[in-house]
């Protein structure tokens, strides 16, 4: 079956570091590829996604890109701020009714 | 655009007591519907699925149980809770034309007492 496995936390950064969580996954066929965020108390984000081999995904300055051949997607941003505090999870769809298969969640904590 | 809800927000309930979470989507049609719940610092559990009105399938036995009366309308219920079902309880939608992103609600937190 399909698994996702990421980075283990909690990661805690200072401001401007740059950050890098770990994503590889386990599927069959060619899943999509996504970044989603959930702030304290709310919902999961879509943060960005890559549909395709080689595919960069991006936005608020974050960046993964979809790696065939290694089976990743780690999640990069180049300066952290105090608002990505967060936690993030990668994920994973088929076609199987778009079922995702998450991560168990990267927890960071960004210090000013 | 569209738009998911969830009520109510947070819900404290006694061991034994019936539950029921309601969802509803805006502005698509005939989503991919689902439920998952989260525990404390845990990562996400898929519950039920559903691609259509009154099709549903359970992802992982227990005393929970999923409904969908409306194309756009996703039930959880439960006739009696257990202690083991407190957790934050999020509904979310995909479309069967995308590449199946998910949209999460804003979530329910239940406390079983």
């Amino acid at each position: 079956g399909n698994s996702v496995t990421q980075m283990e936390g909690p990661v805690t950064l200072s401001e401007e570091a740059f950050l890098t969580i770990n994503c590889t996954y386990t599927a069959t066929g060619y899943p999509s590829l996504f970044w989603y965020v959930q702030y304290p108390g709310e919902g999961l984000q879509l943060l960005l996604k890559a549909t395709k081999a080689d595919d960069k995904g991006s936005n608020k300055g974050f960046e993964a890109t979809y790696r065939k051949e290694t089976t990743s997607f780690h999640l990069e941003k180049g300066s952290v701020q105090v608002s990505d505090s967060a936690v993030y999870f990668c994920a994973l769809s088929s076609t199987n009714a778009g079922k995702s298969t998450f991560g168990d969640g990267t927890t960071l904590t960004v210090k000013p | 655009s569209q738009t998911i809800h969830q009520w109510p927000a947070t819900l404290v309930q006694p061991v034994g007591s019936p539950l029921s979470l309601e969802c509803t989507v805006e502005g698509t049609s005939n989503p991919n519907l689902y439920w998952y719940r989260q525990a404390a610092g845990r990562g996400l559990q898929l519950l039920f699925y559903s691609v259509g009105i009154g099709q549903i399938s359970s992802e992982v036995p227990q005393n929970l149980s999923a409904s969908r009366p409306q194309d756009r309308q996703f039930i959880l219920s439960s006739k009696k809770l257990l202690l083991s079902d407190s957790g934050f309880y999020l509904c979310a939608w995909s479309s069967g034309t995308q590449f199946y992103e998910q949209y999460f609600g804003p979530g329910t937190r239940l406390t079983v007492t």
